[in-house]
């Protein structure tokens, strides 16, 4: 069975302080990963698509990467805008390419 | 340009009635879904369809209809709520090719079934 498993449930940061969110992922084949970040009372935006691993993509503090296993959200000095929940999603080769969506990693910045 | 819109932003019921949640995309996306979203539960695929006319089940159809007369709309109807429904619900739409991770979100429509 598919499984997408996100880490830590709930993560609280001082602005400036850099961490990594998880993102690990059992499929019989990936075909993408895809990160989003979801604003409180707002649907999910997406960030970052990722295909193989070794692959990296950045949008100004994050930097989303990607091995045979997981992937891993670099947020690096983190601004209390930065707050949000982040949610990642895999879409396995060959079948349907409906994306399974993990529980989401909430992020809480302070200043 | 719209995007995704849902309406209505939120409702409340009574158990037993019925009500349909819509969503309209403009992006001539072929691919439409719903999900719903529980606290510790992450986002529950309802129902999708990949082109007008064509719907098929989720992860958790039970209670809900679907149908998809145009490429804009996809209305997601309650046959008898329960209280077991109350959450908030998301439509979403992407191309229906290796793009369909790339998912464009509506803001949402909050449900509580009395």
């Amino acid at each position: 069975e598919d499984q997408v498993t996100q880490s830590p449930e709930a993560l609280r940061l001082q602005e400036g302080e850099s961490s990594s969110l998880n993102c690990s992922y059992t499929v019989s084949g990936l075909r993408g990963l895809f990160w989003y970040r979801q604003d409180p009372g707002k649907g999910p935006e997406f960030l970052f698509t990722l295909y193989s691993a070794g692959e990296e993509k950045e949008k100004e503090r994050l930097k989303a990467t990607l091995t045979k296993k997981e992937s891993f959200l670099h947020i690096t000095a983190p601004k209390p805008e930065d707050s949000a929940t982040y949610l990642c999603a895999v879409q396995k080769l060959g079948g349907s390419y409906i994306p399974t969506f993990g529980r989401g990693t909430s992020l809480i910045v302070h200043p | 340009n719209a995007g995704v819109t849902q309406t209505p932003k939120f409702q409340v019921l009574k158990t037993g009635q019925s009500m349909t949640l819509q969503c309209a995309q403009d992006m001539n996306h072929e691919y439409m879904s719903w999900y719903r979203q529980d606290p510790g539960m992450g986002l529950r695929l309802i129902h999708y369809s990949v082109g007008a006319g064509i719907t098929d089940q989720g992860e958790v159809p039970n209670g809900y209809n679907v149908s998809r007369s145009t490429t804009e709309d996809f209305p997601l109807r309650l046959l008898s709520a329960a209280p077991s429904q109350t959450s908030v619900y998301f439509c979403a739409s992407s191309y229906w090719t290796a793009n369909t991770g790339e998912l464009f979100f509506g803001e949402g429509s909050r449900l509580t079934v009395l």
